[in-house]
Order: structure tokens, then sequence, then C-alpha cells
């Protein structure tokens, strides 16, 4: 089955570039999903993307998929303390119904 | 558009008892999934629906249970609750019949339990 791993922690100085890791171990078919949350708060989804992709950008956000090695990162472009949470990494396989999560990166912003 | 609607967002209950949560997706949305979130664990799938009906279930005793209704509101009960069963409840939905594959899926600010 899907078994989704992240480092626990990284943190960063503002206006820096912040990569966020994560590993995930089934080579079917999966989507992978990064995943924000607050504290207090619930989940935001910030994007996703297909295991056959190896790329997206969205503003911000670029998401790198290395297929060959299961790795997938979020990279955050000029990192605020706004950007300070813990972020998930989560994949879906087809007709599973259920994201596995990863345990979450907590991301640290420092002025 | 609104979100994705959990009550109550905070309970207490005693050791014992039983609780309901309800969430409602975003309009047009069939699919609800829950997931409890603790410390120790993270987050565990529960259970997903899609029209009424249960489509999977994790790894959760039997004392942990769920519903659809046809506006595709959803509620999950937990009875003869134990003090680790305390845990942020989140609940998901999404539009697509593939659930979690391929479909942006949205959590709402969950329900937060903690039992004594």
């Amino acid at each position: 089955g899907e078994d989704v791993e992240q480092s626990l922690f990284l943190s960063v100085r503002e206006g820096d570039s912040s990569v966020i890791n994560c590993t995930y171990t089934d080579s079917s078919s999966t989507y992978l999903y990064w995943y924000k949350q607050e504290p207090g708060a619930g989940l935001q989804l910030l994007t996703y993307i297909f295991s056959n992709m190896d790329m997206k950008q969205d503003q911000r956000l670029t998401v790198l998929l290395n297929k060959k090695d299961k790795h997938l990162s979020l990279r955050i472009a000029d990192t605020q303390t706004g950007d300070s949470a813990i972020y998930f990494c989560a994949g879906s396989l087809r007709s599973s119904y259920k994201l596995i999560f990863g345990s979450g990166t907590r991301l640290l912003v420092r002025p | 558009k609104a979100g994705v609607t959990q009550t109550p967002r905070y309970l207490i209950k005693t050791r014992g008892q039983q609780v309901t949560l309800s969430c409602s997706p975003i309009s047009g949305h069939r699919s609800v999934s829950w997931y409890q979130q603790t410390p120790g664990q993270g987050l565990q799938f529960l259970f997903e629906y899609f029209s009424e009906t249960q489509r999977n279930k994790g790894n959760f005793p039997g004392r942990f249970s769920g519903r659809q209704f046809s506006n595709s509101r959803s509620e999950m009960n937990v009875s003869t609750l134990e003090l680790g069963d305390s845990a942020l409840y989140l609940c998901a939905s999404s539009t697509g019949t593939s659930g979690a594959f391929g479909n942006t899926i949205y959590f709402g600010e969950g329900s937060w339990l903690t039992v004594v």
C-alpha cells in the first residue's frame, strides 16, 4: 500500500526559499497533494500533481516530482512569516477514496 | 461559495458517552470523507461516503460510524468514548465519483473533541 514520509522540521529566514520534501512508496498511478495547516485550523489545499507529471507551478509554489526516486518537493519562493505552518504531503490511489498523509513538516520562518 | 462546515467546533465529553459530529460539504460536492488527527498518530482516514454509500473505511473500531444523507451532509458518531478518542476530527469534500483521486479535496476547520 501507499506510505508517505516527510522530514519533521524546517527553519528558514524571511525572503529565502523553502523546500519541503516528501517521499512516497507506491509506484502505481497516484495523485499527490500538499496541504497547509495553521495552528487551530483545518487543512488548506495548496496544490496537487499527478504522478506522471514532473513539475507544477502556481504563483510562489513549485512542486517537483522525481518519479524514479518517488520524491516530491514543495518549493515556496520568497517565504513570508505568514507561511509558518505545518505542511502535509498526501497521496491517493485510484479507487481508494482516501488520502494517505505524511507526518507533516513544521516550517518556521524567522524574521 | 461556502466552504466545508463542521459542527460543533469544540466539545468536551466524558468517557463512556457518545458523540455525533456533523459536516456540510461544499455545495455540489457528493463525496465526503472523515479523518482523525492526533499528535501521536497524525492524520488517519476514517471513512468516505458518496451518494449515501460508504465506499471505504479505515482501520478503526466499530465504535466509529458514519452516514451520509441525500443532501450530501454527513455525520459521524463515536460511541462509548475513550480518552484516546480525543482528537481533531476533520471532514473533507470533493466533487467527483473518484473521491480522493484527482479531485480537489477541501477540508473543514474540524471538530475538536476532548474526552475526560
